[in-house]
């Protein structure tokens, strides 16, 4: 597509509940990445693929969050039995390739505005 | 961990000054970027400095790379009411990293 584009774009859980958020990414671009931001807060790294596999899981806060990219494209965020932290807005990323982290500017989604009550 | 640290983080000026902010970060870097952000949603490219770069120009916006210092700034020119938003910087780095590090950012207001 033009852009990438994040669903849904608001999300409201009750606490205990999972939810699952997606980005489709720009095509042909091989590296997607995910980051959540906090209100009024800068960005924290969540994960990136390269491809389908994920060589760096380093930012998931915990075991409660998991993600999957599958084709090369979509990609899906889970957050399993959401806690009132969780709330943020989730940003996802996609650039042409890493390169050399970051060599190439990266392209967001509008991102998901996660609340849990 | 913040890689990159802006300043000030909230910087208020009149339509037609400059704007200037600045980032610091930590480690040796590949390269640098800045990212605007309107309403807390998605960021927006701005420029890419690389770290064998001193300076870089786009429009009304100029950036400068002192890898000696480890800063950088963003200079907006004749700023416009539309240029309020937020501004990040984003390190990249040659280590086992790939994904670039974000600042917390500075929160620009341009009064009409």
């Amino acid at each position: 597509g033009a852009g990438v584009s994040q669903s849904p774009s608001n999300k409201v859980t009750e606490k205990g509940k999972d939810v699952e958020l997606r980005c489709d990414p720009i095509s042909g671009h091989t590296a997607l990445y995910w980051y959540r931001q906090s209100l009024g807060q800068g960005l924290e790294f969540l994960i990136y693929f390269q491809g389908n596999s994920a060589p760096d899981k380093s930012g998931l806060p915990s075991d409660r969050f998991s993600a999957e990219r599958t084709g090369g494209s979509v990609s899906t965020l889970t957050i399993q039995r959401t806690q009132q932290e969780d709330s943020a807005v989730y940003l996802c990323a996609s650039s042409q390739g890493t390169g050399g982290a970051g060599r190439y500017g990266y392209t967001f989604g509008s991102g998901t505005r996660l609340t849990v009550v | 961990s913040q890689q990159g640290e802006e300043d000030p983080q909230a910087l208020s000026i009149q339509e037609g000054e400059n704007a200037t902010m600045n980032c610091s970060y930590k480690t040796s870097i590949n390269n640098l970027q800045w990212y605007r952000q309107n309403s807390g949603r998605g960021l927006v490219h701005l420029i890419l400095i690389r770290s064998n770069e001193r300076e870089k120009h786009s429009g009304r916006l100029r950036v400068t790379l002192d890898t000696s210092k480890k800063s950088s700034s963003l200079l907006i020119t004749a700023s416009r009411a539309a240029d309020t938003a937020s501004y990040f910087c984003a390190t990249g780095t040659s280590g086992s990293a790939r994904q670039l590090t974000f600042g917390s950012g500075t929160q620009l207001t341009v009064l009409p």
